[in-house]
């Protein structure tokens, strides 16, 4: 089965630390990948997602993924984050062919102190 | 204003009583997806359409049914709610896939919070 790991349960960062949340997924073939967010009380937002071509894909706000084919990797940095940033994150993955399921990870709560 | 609807947002219920939670969108998409989000577990898909009269389970569709009778709306069905089925659950909305696998942002709900006693 096919599974999403997101190993930063939770992130404690001041302002204008840099940001590196991890995402890992097990699947053998071509995926497509998303990075969501989930604002306190709100619904989930795309952040950014990939499908081919640049491996290094830039979202809204300041974020940026990097997608790593061998070590079937695809984590978010930001430079300088905000107060503004803490939320909760989710990487998402779906096989290129075959099921049309997203595959989301346990999410990794992001916490910005002034 | 595009957007996915959720009704109700708040629910609490009965063992065995059962409800119907409501989604609706009004962006013309053909894909249509229920989540459950629990602490630890983040999202997990329960049922999606991939367009009227076309269903398929998710990774958690026990004690769940779906219908898409309508292409804006995708209701939720717990006809025998147990406490396990308490949750945060949201409905998720997106344009067709091209063929090479789910690609298009998915638009989420702003959830339904439900509690079975």
């Amino acid at each position: 089965a096919q599974s999403v790991s997101q190993h930063n349960h939770h992130v404690i960062l001041s302002e204008a630390a840099s940001l590196e949340l991890g995402c890992n997924y097990s699947y053998g073939g071509t995926v497509n990948l998303f990075w969501y967010v989930q604002y306190p009380g709100q619904h989930l937002q795309l952040l950014l997602k990939y499908f081919s071509g640049d491996p290094l894909v830039k979202g809204i706000k300041g974020f940026e993924a990097e997608f790593i084919k061998s070590k079937f990797s695809f984590n978010l940095r930001k430079p300088s984050v905000q107060w503004s940033d803490t939320a909760e994150y989710f990487c998402a993955v779906t096989p290129q062919t075959g099921a049309n399921n997203l595959f989301f990870g346990t999410g990794t709560r992001l916490t910005v102190i002034p | 204003e595009a957007q996915v609807t959720q009704n109700p947002r708040y629910l609490i219920t009965v063992t065995g009583k059962k409800l119907t939670v409501t989604c609706s969108q009004n962006m013309n998409h053909e894909y249509m997806s229920w989540y459950r989000q629990d602490p630890g577990l983040g999202l997990r898909q329960i049922y999606y359409s991939m367009n009227v009269e076309v269903t398929d389970k998710g990774d958690v569709p026990e004690g769940y049914k779906v219908s898409r009778k309508e292409k804006r709306n995708f209701p939720l069905i717990l006809e025998s709610p147990s406490p396990n089925q308490t949750s945060l659950y949201f409905c998720a909305s997106s344009a067709r896939t091209s063929g090479r696998g789910y690609q298009e942002t998915q638009y989420f709900g702003p959830g339904t919070r439900l509690l079975v006693l």
